[in-house]
């Protein structure tokens, strides 16, 4: 099975930099996704990482550590339209490879 | 569609009914998930689909639920003798099967048991 962590709620201000942790345990770590959800709205795709390092995408980057089971999402100059949930996802190789669990989520708000 | 499809988009039903939603992938996608996210909570995974069979259905939380997929196309899922604890968005996504794909969502269907 898998056990996914994430801080629950963060606040943050506008034009600043945010960081969000995930952490994980899984047996057959196969890739983790970082997706964000606004309030009412389908999760949309952010960011993959299969291999340790950092992956930049404009003001989003996500860091995997594999041998600490360990990824962080970073947002800068934040926007107030950053206000949303971010959910971690890993993806298992068992099952058929393609199972993807969620964490509950983190949700951020971006003040003035 | 270009996108993932979910119907209906709102569903209201009694107590003891049997409700089916629906879900279109995006065409040549060969995964497809169906997720279940209550009123400010994670994404609760139920099934996967890999092609037309479901490797994993460990995520459906009884005998009640089932779903099935037919021409690695559109899967139904369905909830027999609905409860009220069965009050939920059902996502539905779908990829291509590399494990980088990632899913792409569709809006979901809203379900109220009352």
């Amino acid at each position: 099975g898998q056990n996914i962590d994430q801080p629950t709620e963060m606040t943050a201000t506008e034009g600043a930099i945010v960081q969000i942790n995930c952490t994980y345990q899984t047996s057959g770590f196969n890739g983790l996704f970082w997706y964000q959800q606004h309030a009412g709205e389908a999760p949309t795709f952010l960011s993959y990482n299969v291999l340790d390092g950092l992956e930049e995408k404009g003001r989003f980057s996500s860091f995997l550590s594999r041998s600490k089971g360990y990824s962080y999402l970073l947002l800068k100059e934040l926007q107030m339209k950053d206000s949303a949930s971010y959910l971690c996802a890993v993806r298992d190789r068992w099952g058929g490879g393609n199972k993807l669990t969620f964490g509950t989520g983190t949700q951020l708000k971006v003040e003035l | 569609g270009a996108g993932v499809s979910q119907s209906p988009s709102n569903k209201v039903t009694e107590k003891g009914k049997d409700v089916e939603l629906r879900c279109d992938p995006i065409s040549g996608h060969t995964a497809l998930y169906w997720y279940r996210q209550r009123l400010g909570q994670g994404l609760e995974f139920l099934i996967y689909f890999q092609g037309n069979s479901a490797p994993d259905k460990s995520g459906l939380p009884s005998d009640r639920f089932s779903a099935e997929r037919t021409g690695e196309s559109v899967s139904t899922l369905t909830i027999q003798r609905t409860q009220q604890e069965d009050s939920a968005v059902y996502l539905c996504a779908s990829s291509l099967s590399s494990p980088g794909g990632e899913l792409f969502f569709g809006e979901g269907s809203r379900l109220t048991v009352l």
